[in-house]
């Protein structure tokens, strides 16, 4: 299919372990972006890829990491799960003419 | 449009009417302007974008105003249908297509039958 695809679309993990949350493009679009949202403070960008092997840190990076070795995928890591950090995160690409496409989010649940 | 503590904004319209949804945005630099629209348990879907050389555009039943003297921006939907009720964020870029977006908190759109 054709878009941009994240998975799981629902995780409960505990604290203190080590999730990642996957995205993959069909689009070879040169930006992504992880963002999350919640109550009260709506989307906030954690990290976002230029290109392959590019990336760099948004407005709430801490406790989180990246990599983007091949254009379509951009994994997000929560190195160490806080219940923080409970939230649904979107994975987003940019396109050439119509802004950001995002994908369908997954629901994160820290317990 | 901007939220207030946990709960956003909320705009109640009848079926069939017109709503009107609106932003303030911050960044005086921004020059490209986008809507969103997120239905429930979905990521946020675009629905129009706008130019700062341009004061107005139209789609199919939506409208984006954009007054730079203010900062503000609306989105105007014709004809108000069930399918319509969702939450919508407008967006700004500090340059055409640059790198990031800002994000607004969001307006929440509920359809009265």
């Amino acid at each position: 299919d054709a878009g941009i695809t994240q998975s799981p679309r629902y995780k409960i993990t505990e604290t203190g372990r080590q999730v990642t949350l996957m995205c993959h493009q069909t689009w070879s679009h040169s930006y992504m972006f992880w963002y999350r949202q919640d109550l009260g403070h709506g989307l906030r960008l954690i990290y976002y890829s230029a290109a392959a092997d590019i990336t760099d840190k948004g407005e709430v990076p801490d406790g989180y990491v990246v990599s983007r070795s091949k254009t379509e995928n951009f994994p997000l890591t929560l190195e160490s799960a806080t219940r923080s950090q409970t939230s649904v995160y979107f994975c987003a690409s940019e396109g050439p003419n119509y802004g950001y496409t995002f994908g369908s989010g997954t629901r994160l649940t820290v317990v | 449009g901007e939220s207030v503590g946990l709960h956003l904004p909320t705009l109640s319209v009848q079926e069939g009417d017109n709503s009107i949804i609106n932003c303030a945005y911050s960044n005086s630099a921004s020059d490209y302007f986008i809507w969103y629209k997120q239905e429930s348990g979905k990521g946020p879907q675009f629905i129009i974008d706008i130019r700062s050389n341009m004061d107005k555009r139209q789609g199919q039943r939506v409208t984006v105003l954009l007054n730079k003297t203010v900062k503000h921006l609306s989105l105007q939907i014709a004809a108000t249908q069930p399918g319509d009720s969702a939450v919508y964020f407008c967006a700004e870029h500090s340059q055409p297509r640059d790198d990031k977006i800002i994000f607004g908190k969001g307006t929440r759109l509920h359809i009265l039958p």
